[in-house]
């Protein structure tokens, strides 16, 4: 069973660009979440998705969204990217709506914004 | 505010030398509690969940208890392959986990 798969794995931009990272859920996993990993900060919840609706959402500016379509695979965009921004960015999924905590991780999109 | 704090920030053990590993949290409403293993460039990998207080799971060389106020993860006769970066969340009222910045351990042969 293929794990969780994030897009790109590195990427670099600069300021003022924007920037859209893809996951694809374990099969079957219907709930996607998003988390931002910083040395400073830790794990950081961006959003979580279930069945192409918005279940939760952290603290964090408008300018980070996300989507999720009817196969699963969800897409979060970052606009007008901040230096702030540079760090891994990480896409769990889960079966569904049950809350183990356990989440199936990807091994993350690593962002460098210059 | 619901919160978790790990300690230490890191730990370096000897091959074989046992040690614990502490996560103190606070929380309104307590839905499970959570450890994770993370290695450098991948993603967090699941060890367990813990529901109530005097609830405890092992897993190998990793047991992990949970009281009221903390979690502590303890690892016995530890060897270079655990080294890695241990993570503790909480799932909250309403279902969000709040994660703990890590303990790095480091076990050396």
């Amino acid at each position: 069973k293929a794990g969780v798969t994030q897009t790109p794995r590195y990427l670099i931009k600069t300021r003022g660009q924007q920037v859209t990272l893809s996951c694809s859920p374990i099969s079957g996993h219907r709930s996607v979440s998003w988390y931002q990993q910083t040395p400073g900060q830790g794990l950081q919840f961006l959003f979580e998705y279930f069945s192409e609706t918005q279940r939760n959402k952290g603290n964090f500016p408008g300018r980070f969204s996300g989507r999720q379509f009817s196969n699963s695979r969800s897409e979060m965009n970052v606009s007008t990217l901040e230096l702030g921004d540079s760090a891994l960015y990480l896409c769990a999924s889960r079966p569904g709506g049950s809350d183990t905590g356990e989440l199936f991780f990807g091994e993350g999109s690593r962002l460098t914004v210059l | 505010e619901d919160q978790v704090t790990q300690s230490p920030e890191a730990l370096r053990l000897q091959e074989g030398e046992s040690s614990s590993l502490n996560c103190s949290y606070t929380v309104s409403g307590l839905r499970g509690l959570f450890w994770y293993r993370q290695d450098p460039g991948k993603g967090p990998e699941f060890l367990f969940t813990l529901y109530s207080a005097g609830e405890e799971k092992e897993k190998e060389r990793l047991k992990a208890t949970l009281t009221k106020k903390e979690s502590f993860l303890h690892i016995t006769a530890p060897k270079p392959e655990d080294s890695a970066t241990y993570l503790c969340a909480l799932s909250d009222s309403n279902y969000q986990l709040i994660w703990g910045a890590g303990t790095k351990l480091i076990i050396k042969p």
